[in-house]
């Protein structure tokens, strides 16, 4: 769907480096998610935000800031990458009744060398 | 914390078959089961949910069950075709509203559905 939007699609990067991966949504939904996927972990929770202003930890937050200064927008930085946080990273968003369901973005495939 | 068990890792069914993916769960406080389908590639899409006030739910070839007793929730692919073939994830959630999103995934199971 092209409202949530992910940048950049693909990102090389070498250890220790900062990184920011962009999230941008069009509807207004009040919920954002950041998962990342790897081969045998399916998709895991890093970090989720309800509202402006509001985030909390997933289940793989280490490593990991997200702020929400607009609802809109919704950025993941790896402060310091490791080969670890090689992945593809999948931003979500949902209403906040919950009636429309998870939409993710298409993804962002990060390279940690 | 939840956990959720998917199998099969992977399901190779001929076309026209029926096949079917099971999940369980370990926190009965979890109340929302999607299921989504991902193709190589591409983002994973919502097939089909249910909540935990409903057994079972269906839509066209694809239905849903759930036995919060038992604490697992089966996807039922019924006249399958090669289109079907993908990667599909289980989830569970304890949330309500959009903090529905906060999903426990399954590691998924690879569907090849041969001509």
């Amino acid at each position: 769907d092209a409202g949530i939007t992910q940048s950049p699609r693909y990102k090389i990067t070498e250890t220790g480096r900062q990184v920011t991966l962009m999230c941008h949504q069009t509807w207004s939904h009040s919920y954002m998610f950041w998962y990342r996927q790897d081969l045998g972990h399916g998709l895991r929770l890093i970090y989720y935000s309800a509202a402006a202003d509001i985030t909390d930890k997933g289940e793989v937050p280490d490593g990991y800031v997200v702020s929400r200064s607009k609802t809109e927008n919704f950025p993941l930085t790896l402060e310091s990458a490791t080969r670890s946080q090689t992945s593809v990273y999948f931003c979500a968003s949902s209403d906040r009744q919950g009636n429309s369901p998870l939409h993710f973005g298409n993804g962002t495939r990060l390279t940690v060398t | 914390g939840e956990n959720v068990e998917q199998h099969p890792s992977t399901l190779s069914v001929q076309e026209g078959d029926s096949a079917v993916i099971k999940c369980t769960y370990s926190d009965s406080a979890s109340n929302y089961f999607p299921w989504y389908k991902q193709e190589l590639g591409k983002r994973p899409q919502l097939i089909i949910d249910i909540r935990s006030n409903v057994g079972e739910k269906k839509d066209q070839r694809i239905a849903v069950t759930l036995n919060k007793t038992a604490k697992h929730f089966s996807l039922h692919i019924t006249e399958t075709q090669p289109e079907d073939s993908a990667v599909y994830f289980c989830a569970a959630s304890q949330g309500y509203g959009g903090s529905q999103g906060n999903l426990i995934f399954g590691k998924g199971t690879k569907l090849s559905v041969k001509p």
